[in-house]
């Protein structure tokens, strides 16, 4: 069963980057696209931007300028780098896997929880 | 940007059915999917492609979708139904998620 574990720095300072990383387990990394989903209790959900199966990336336009997500096939690993946080980006943190068959997630990691103070 | 909207909260007697639908325009045209979510967990994907059900989601679960309304039906429900539903879509390169309902049973 394929098995996403998630880890990075939970409290930050307004302007530092935001740094996670997720490693991917009992399943294949390649012929999958990876992506990173926040969630805070004021904006519900949201999509931050994904590396596809291909290697290309693609960025929810409201965060595009901050976000660069990477990848690391040889050790199944993919990466989130958000810049310039502000309490804003304050959230909790998935990473997660696309789906072959349809625009879907169906594995998620377990969550980390960002906090950003001044 | 496409919207989604959900009902903030839907409660349901212990096995009655409830509805929880998803709004948007034209959603008939794309491909919905649903998540469960329980405090502190992750979302758990329990539809996709607007009516199939993963591996090990309970038939109790099933969903619809046509014109701007996209619905998710939970029937029979029990007391582990009690979580909160998200829908989700994937339109001009970006996946969009509704705002999320409240199931109370």
């Amino acid at each position: 069963q394929v098995h996403l574990q998630q880890w990075g720095t939970g409290l930050l300072k307004t302007s530092e980057t935001l740094s996670l990383t997720c490693a991917v387990f009992g399943g294949p990394f390649s012929g999958f696209s990876w992506s990173w989903i926040r969630q805070t209790p004021g904006k519900g959900l949201e999509w931050i931007g994904e590396i596809t199966h291909s290697g290309g990336t693609n960025y929810n336009p409201s965060l595009k300028s901050r976000v660069t997500i990477s990848e690391d096939t040889s050790n199944n690993h993919f990466s989130l780098s958000l810049a310039s946080v502000t309490a804003g980006d304050t959230a909790t943190y998935y990473c997660a896997r696309g789906s072959q068959e349809s625009s879907s997630f169906p594995f998620w990691g377990q969550g980390t929880v960002v906090s950003v103070s001044s | 940007s496409y919207d989604l909207t959900q009902p903030l909260s839907v409660s349901v007697a212990l096995g009655q059915t409830a509805s929880i639908t998803c709004g948007g325009s034209a959603i008939g045209s794309k491909n919905v999917h649903w998540y469960q979510q329980k405090p502190g967990q992750a979302p758990v994907l329990v539809i996709h492609r607007d009516t199939s059900r993963p591996s090990g989601i309970p038939e109790r679960f099933s969903g619809s979708n046509s014109g701007n309304t996209a619905t998710l039906t939970i029937s029979r429900a029990e007391a582990g139904d009690e979580a909160d539903y998200f829908c989700q879509v994937w339109d001009n390169r970006v996946y969009v998620f509704g705002p999320g309902t409240k199931v109370t049973v």
